[in-house]
């Protein structure tokens, strides 16, 4: 089956700067990557997703990469806040619904003012 | 307001005892599932269902069992509770067609001692 790996899985940075999380895939059928974010004793919501069609994909802050050789794809957040502290999971699917989805270990966002 | 709700929140149970954990939606989603939560894994796909009586496995099915009867409604059981099914549980609906974004409830925190 799919398996999805996340790095890193701590991340810290100053109020301003820019925060990559990484991930890499192994199901190369896979076709639906989406982000989510899980404040702490919340549940996880989607903030941005991407279709192996398409190669990048911005939203104000955040943006999403897939590279579709490599089988990696890609956060970036720019101009960190300290709201954007949280969990940040990835995930993939191979399901055109994607419901059926793998995720990644999560990596823990601390943005220090 | 459009939700997924989960009963209960919180659940300190023995082991053996069999328990449910109820799941519904509002907003007449097509595709529900269950993940757990569990420290570094992030969320592993127990079960999912993309309609009325039809239910798969996901990634750890071993220990529970769902069951699909209406559309608004995905419980979630465990009939012979053990240690090792002590996590964070959310449900999750999506509508399958026009987005592929996960709605979940919020948690279920279980303890099996």
């Amino acid at each position: 089956g799919e398996n999805v790996e996340q790095h890193p899985s701590t991340l810290s940075v100053q109020e301003g700067d820019s925060a990559v999380i990484k991930c890499t895939y192994s199901d190369s059928a896979s076709n639906y990557f989406p982000w989510y974010k899980q404040e702490l004793g919340k549940r996880p919501q989607l903030i941005i997703d991407i279709r192996s069609n398409v190669g990048e994909k911005k939203d104000q802050r955040i943006a999403v990469t897939l590279n579709k050789t490599a089988k990696h794809f890609s956060l970036h957040i720019t101009e960190t806040q300290p709201e954007d502290s949280a969990v940040y999971f990835c995930a993939a699917s191979k399901n055109n619904a994607g419901n059926m989805l793998t995720f990644g270990g999560g990596t823990r966002l601390m943005v220090k003012p | 307001e459009a939700q997924v709700t989960q009963n209960p929140r919180y659940l300190i149970t023995v082991t053996g005892k069999k328990l449910t954990v109820t799941c519904s939606q509002n907003m007449n989603h097509e595709y529900m599932s269950w993940y757990r939560q569990d420290p570094g894994l992030g969320l592993r796909q127990i079960y999912y269902s993309m309609n009325v009586e039809v239910t798969d496995k996901g990634d750890v099915p071993e220990g529970y069992k769902v069951s699909r009867k209406e559309k608004r409604n995905f419980p979630l059981i465990l009939e012979s509770p053990s240690p090792n099914q002590t996590s964070l549980y959310f449900c999750a609906s999506s509508p399958g067609t026009m987005t592929n974004e996960q709605f979940f409830g919020p948690g279920t925190r279980l303890t099996v001692l």
